[in-house]
């Protein structure tokens, strides 16, 4: 069975300091997708990043970025320059390809950043 | 512009009550979630909707009726409710294939009193 693993359920971090969350998964198939959601406390979930399996290229936006390592399975977050704004939940997903698959969520990692 | 709106926010009813909640995108997807998520932030899917079709119904008890009446909308009905449903409780669309970005509503907080 697919499944989610997010190790840390709380982290904090330093305002302008650079963060890492962790993610791992376990699946068998070669052709899936990746996410990083965040959740704040307005509890609106909002995509951060998408990475597709078959690029090898971690994928980047503004200040957040990946580490995906296929053969590892793992698909860490990178936060850099961190900002008050960025405390919310984390939530790492996975995604088969295909029609009608369903995303596997993990269990979220809780981010505090600190003045 | 709501991309993917969620009503009402906030519901809060006693035991046994039967309540719906409301959902409507204007992105013009095609497939539609429900997802509950419970005090301990996890997520769990409970039903998906491709163009009205019922395409994911996970273990949910029959209490629980979703309705899609266009790809636009998906409802969720749920009778005699019970102290477990309190939740809350995310309508998200997407298109169909998994690869595209899901945008999910505000949520919708049920606590049953």
């Amino acid at each position: 069975a697919q499944t989610v693993t997010q190790s840390q359920p709380e982290m904090s971090v330093q305002e302008a300091e650079t963060v890492t969350l962790s993610c791992t998964y376990d699946t068998s198939e070669s052709d899936y997708y990746l996410f990083w959601y965040k959740q704040p406390p307005s509890r609106q979930m909002i995509l951060v990043i998408r990475q597709e399996a078959y690029k090898q290229q971690n994928a980047t936006e503004n200040r957040f970025s990946v580490n995906f390592q296929k053969a590892a399975k793992s698909f860490s977050l990178k936060i850099s320059d961190s900002q008050l704004g960025d405390a919310a939940m984390y939530f790492c997903a996975y995604g088969p390809a295909g029609n009608n698959r369903k995303l596997i969520w993990g269990l979220g990692t809780s981010l505090a950043v600190n003045p | 512009d709501t991309a993917v709106s969620q009503t009402p926010k906030y519901l809060v009813t006693q035991m046994g009550n039967d309540k719906s909640i409301k959902c409507e995108q204007n992105l013009g997807h095609d497939t539609m979630y429900w997802y509950k998520q419970d005090s301990k932030k996890f997520l769990k899917i409970m039903f998906s909707y491709n163009n009205k079709e019922l395409i994911i119904n996970e273990t949910v008890p029959n209490r629980f009726s979703p309705k899609s009446p266009d790809k636009a909308h998906l409802n969720l009905h749920i009778n005699s409710l019970e102290l477990g449903d309190s939740a809350v409780y995310f309508c998200a669309s997407s298109f169909r294939a998994l690869n595209t970005e899901a945008f999910f509503g505000q949520g919708t907080r049920l606590t049953v009193v």
